[in-house]
């Protein structure tokens, strides 16, 4: 049981370019989330996916899209990278999310995304 | 509207010393409340919980208690360790999840 992760672990990106995170949890999860870590701002929701099928978003959305691939995966995606995305992105899923909840978050490991 | 606040850090403490980190929220209804913890490099781990008022959540030697009078969540240990060194965050859930901005505790032997 591997719960929550993630990959890359690590990635260096040129101003402009895309990439795809990857985030699969195997706890048979309904919701998923994608938050960004920057120092002294603590953790930031950009994107969740509250069931299969659907996503919504979070706090800081711009620059980014998600898709929900299926239940398992939940990826995230820079279509043109910018210096301000230089962060450390972490995944997370919860049982059932909205309507009340009031489950645990699991966080995988992180990524950590430097852009020049 | 909702939020959470916890003590700015870094808190140093040396090795068998006490432990408070403070933290409050403001929100609506009765949340479930939370604390992660992150150790270097790794992702944000579930410490222990409460889902109602007067509850204490513990692990690991931590402890914190649901004060709904206070809406307060504050974390205890009566002895850390080197190996406690990591950053604490406080979190509630109440149909989203809100977080605090972590607290970053250093141990010294």
């Amino acid at each position: 049981n591997a719960g929550v992760t993630q990959t890359p672990k690590f990635q260096v990106l040129k101003t402009g370019q895309s990439m795809t995170l990857q985030c699969a949890q195997d706890m048979n999860h309904n919701s998923m989330y994608w938050y960004r870590q920057d120092p002294g701002m603590g953790l930031r929701l950009i994107y969740y996916s509250a069931s299969e099928g659907t996503t919504d978003k979070g706090e800081v959305p711009n620059g980014y899209n998600v898709s929900r691939l299926n239940k398992r995966e939940f990826s995230l995606r820079l279509e043109s990278a910018a210096p301000s995305q230089t962060s450390v992105y972490f995944c997370a899923s919860s049982e059932r999310g909205g309507g009340g909840g009031r489950e645990t978050q699991y966080f995988g490991p992180g990524t950590r995304l430097l852009v020049l | 509207g909702n939020s959470v606040t916890q003590m700015e850090g870094p808190v140093t403490l040396s090795e068998e010393a006490f432990l408070t980190i403070n933290c409050t929220y403001t929100a609506t209804g009765y949340p479930s409340l939370f604390w992660y913890v992150q150790y270097p490099g790794e992702g944000l781990q579930l410490l222990l919980k409460a889902t109602k008022a007067d509850d204490k959540g513990s692990n690991k030697g931590f402890e914190a208690t649901y004060r709904k009078e206070t809406t307060s969540f504050h974390l205890e240990k009566g002895s850390v360790q080197v190996s406690d060194s990591a950053v604490y965050f406080c979190a509630y859930n109440f149909n989203k999840f809100y977080f605090g901005s972590g607290t970053k505790l250093n141990v010294k032997p």
